[in-house]
């Protein structure tokens, strides 16, 4: 069974650029989660979406936005980007939509770093 | 709001030693899920345990074991006998069940980084 399927793993941007990132969850899974793990702030969480409906957001400026597809694939996009942004980006997915007892399949990441 | 605190940042442990991470969290919902995750060098978290607020049972799992005390707020994480393989940042966190700002989310401790020296 594939697991969580994070793109790119890698990537330089400079600063007032954009990017997307991309996650495939688990065959089944409906429910996708970001977070943003820095040296500094630790896991943070960004957003959550289930049946492409967002259902949680986290304190982020409005340059963090996501998105989910019917096939459950998820994207995030990060515009303006900031010095700060850097960091690795860590895509989960769950199989229930029921909220705290979530078991989260994480991927790999997406290391972004902003010049 | 739900707080998550992981006092040790770093532990060094000779192998085969034993040792306790420490978990303590906050929270006003009386459902809530407290997990452990383990994130080794390759930076994929992995689950290892859930709890829910209502079972306060411990748990053994081989050479884990996770002592989840509710009148402290504690849920503490042992590796007996540690090997070189466990050495990882590990990451205690926190879910809440209510339909909240809190829903839908984990919050994380900082993690303890987890240096077991052979």
């Amino acid at each position: 069974k594939a697991g969580v399927t994070q793109t790119p793993r890698y990537l330089i941007k400079t600063r007032g650029q954009q990017v997307t990132l991309s996650c495939s969850p688990i065959s089944g899974h409906r429910s996708v989660s970001w977070y943003q793990q820095t040296p500094g702030q630790g896991l943070q969480f960004l957003f959550e979406y289930f049946s492409e409906t967002q259902r949680n957001k986290g304190n982020f400026p409005g340059r963090f936005s996501g998105r989910q597809f019917s096939n459950s694939r998820s994207e995030m996009n990060v515009s303006t980007l900031e010095l700060g942004d850097s960091a690795l980006y860590l895509c989960a997915s769950s199989s229930t939509g029921i909220s705290g007892a979530n078991v989260l399949t994480f991927g790999a990441g997406s290391r972004l770093t902003v010049l | 709001a739900q707080k998550v605190t992981q006092a040790q940042t770093e532990i060094s442990v000779v192998e085969k030693e034993d040792v306790t991470l420490d978990c303590v969290y906050e929270t006003r919902d009386t459902t809530y899920y407290l997990f452990w995750y383990k994130q080794p060098p390759s930076g994929e978290l992995v689950f290892l345990i859930r709890r829910n607020s209502f079972d306060e049972q411990n748990e053994i799992s081989g050479r884990y074991s996770w002592n989840f005390q509710k009148s402290t707020s504690s849920f503490n994480f042992t590796i007996t006998a540690s090997q070189v393989v466990d050495s990882a940042v590990y990451f205690c966190a926190l879910s809440e069940a209510g339909p909240g700002a809190g829903s839908y989310q984990l919050t994380f401790g900082k993690g303890t980084k987890l240096s077991v020296i052979p």
